[in-house]
């Protein structure tokens, strides 16, 4: 059984203030690592894909590195605000053309 | 296209009753996923089509669940003889291809109540 860990779960930070998620998963086999943002009532949104080891991307405020040997990926939100309250979602994968398989997310809810 | 939708959005049932939810994916778009979300976890897989092949489904995946994806364009999820427990968020997604190398875009979810 494949496990991905995110942590930490749940976070509550100040309008301003910058922030990072860790998402760990099995370092062997690695295909390709999702980031997805998962604003309330709305649909999973995509952020990221990443496939090699060292990848670095960012769009706007939020980055995201990639340690493929160590099995670990990290998100980072620069001078979060309150429309980055959402639930951010890592999935891994394994071997190409197999399913996503998701961590449960960490929630970030930032107060103005 | 308007990305991925989803039908119903809600659906609250007495155990024991059939569902079906279904699901239109971005039409150009080779591979589609079903996932399912309860409280505090994140979403689970239950299966993929490429196309209309059912490639991969999950060994969590009941009996009473079944999936289609007639001429790979729409899907359908039918849960037979509900039960409390199936209660949660479906989602669908669909990338252009079933490589990993794309991203999944989500429709909005069917969320299922069974009492």
């Amino acid at each position: 059984i494949l496990n991905v860990e995110q942590s930490p779960q749940s976070l509550h930070v100040q309008e301003g203030d910058s922030t990072n998620f860790t998402c760990s998963f099995p370092s062997s086999n690695f295909y390709a690592l999702h980031w997805y943002r998962w604003e309330t009532a709305k649909s999973p949104e995509a952020l990221f894909v990443m496939t090699l080891n060292g990848d670095e991307k960012k769009k706007g405020r939020i980055s995201a590195t990639l340690n493929t040997k160590e099995g670990y990926s990290y998100l980072y939100i620069k001078g979060s605000q309150p429309e980055d309250s959402a639930t951010y979602l890592c999935a891994f994968i394994r071997q190409a053309g197999t399913a996503l398989i998701f961590g449960k997310g960490t929630t970030l809810s930032v107060s103005s | 296209d308007t990305g991925v939708s989803q039908d119903p959005r809600h659906k609250i049932t007495k155990r024991g009753q059939n569902v079906t939810f279904r699901c239109d994916p971005i039409s150009e778009h080779n591979r589609l996923y079903w996932y399912r979300q309860t409280l505090g976890q994140g979403p689970e897989f239950l299966t993929y089509f490429q196309n209309e092949a059912q490639l991969e489904k999950s060994r969590l995946l009941s009996d009473r669940f079944s999936a289609e994806r007639p001429k790979g364009s729409f899907s359908t999820l039918e849960i037979q003889r509900t039960e409390q427990g199936d209660s949660a968020m479906y989602l669908c997604a669909s990338s252009l291809d079933g490589s990993g190398a794309n991203v999944l875009t989500f429709g909005a979810g069917s969320r299922l109540t069974v009492l």
